[in-house]
């Protein structure tokens, strides 16, 4: 089993459409959970940057770890074309960012 | 104006060879790291630098070693290079102790033949 799990998709959603973006995990020393946007041929951005369990909010992005089921989601309203890139989750735990572990990324098209 | 740049961008080289890959950050920040991502997207870090240590990925082979003449510049030298390295190589910048402030750079597609 890999540390962080992600669906690959492709996910196709039409522009407008509120997304879902969904990652788990199995080590519970992780404290620190990030969401990366990557495009095509580019190298990631990061998007969202939270820690331990709740909500953050961002615009258009909502971040939501439940630690309690190892749960971690990204929510993206109002989705529009340029939302469209391979999105990667990734926690560490406290004090170990050189122990990050990644998601293999989510696939995401929104069409037109 | 590029916050972090690499080069070259792409590289094909045969196996056996030693390369390496340069990388600079104009945003004045402490710590850099180098990421390597597979032809299966996965993004594994390896190795992070500041001005005070080096933290190694155990996973990373000794064949690979971070080389950093100042704090604006961490490159990447691989000796003896191998089929298996072919990947995408991933520099990032960060202000130590602000996570947010992470950028990557546009990466360098490595392919060894």
């Amino acid at each position: 089993q890999k540390e962080v799990e992600q669906d690959p998709g492709p996910l196709s959603v039409p522009e407008g459409a509120i997304v879902s973006l969904n990652c788990t995990y199995s080590n519970s020393a992780f404290q620190y959970f990030m969401w990366y946007r990557q495009y095509s041929r580019k190298g990631p951005e990061l998007l969202m940057y939270t820690y331990s369990s709740g909500n953050k909010e961002d615009g258009r992005f909502t971040a939501q770890v439940d630690k309690s089921s190892k749960y971690i989601s990204l929510f993206i309203r109002d989705s529009q074309p340029s939302d469209s890139a391979t999105y990667l989750c990734a926690g560490y735990p406290s004090g170990g960012y050189q122990k990050v572990t990644f998601g293999t990324g989510t696939k995401l098209q929104v069409i037109p | 104006d590029t916050a972090v740049s690499q080069t070259p961008k792409y590289l094909v080289t045969q196996m056996g060879n030693d390369k390496s890959i340069k990388c600079e950050q104009n945003l004045g920040h402490d710590t850099m790291y180098w990421y390597k991502q597979d032809s299966k997207k996965f993004l594994k870090i390896m190795f992070s630098y500041n001005n005070k240590e080096l933290i190694i990925n155990e996973t990373v082979p000794n064949r690979f070693s971070p080389k950093s003449p100042d704090k604006a510049h961490l490159n990447l030298h691989i000796n003896s290079l191998e089929l298996g390295d072919s990947a995408v190589y991933f520099c990032a910048s960060r202000l130590a102790g602000d996570q947010e402030t992470q950028y990557f750079g546009p990466g360098t597609r490595l392919l060894v033949l």
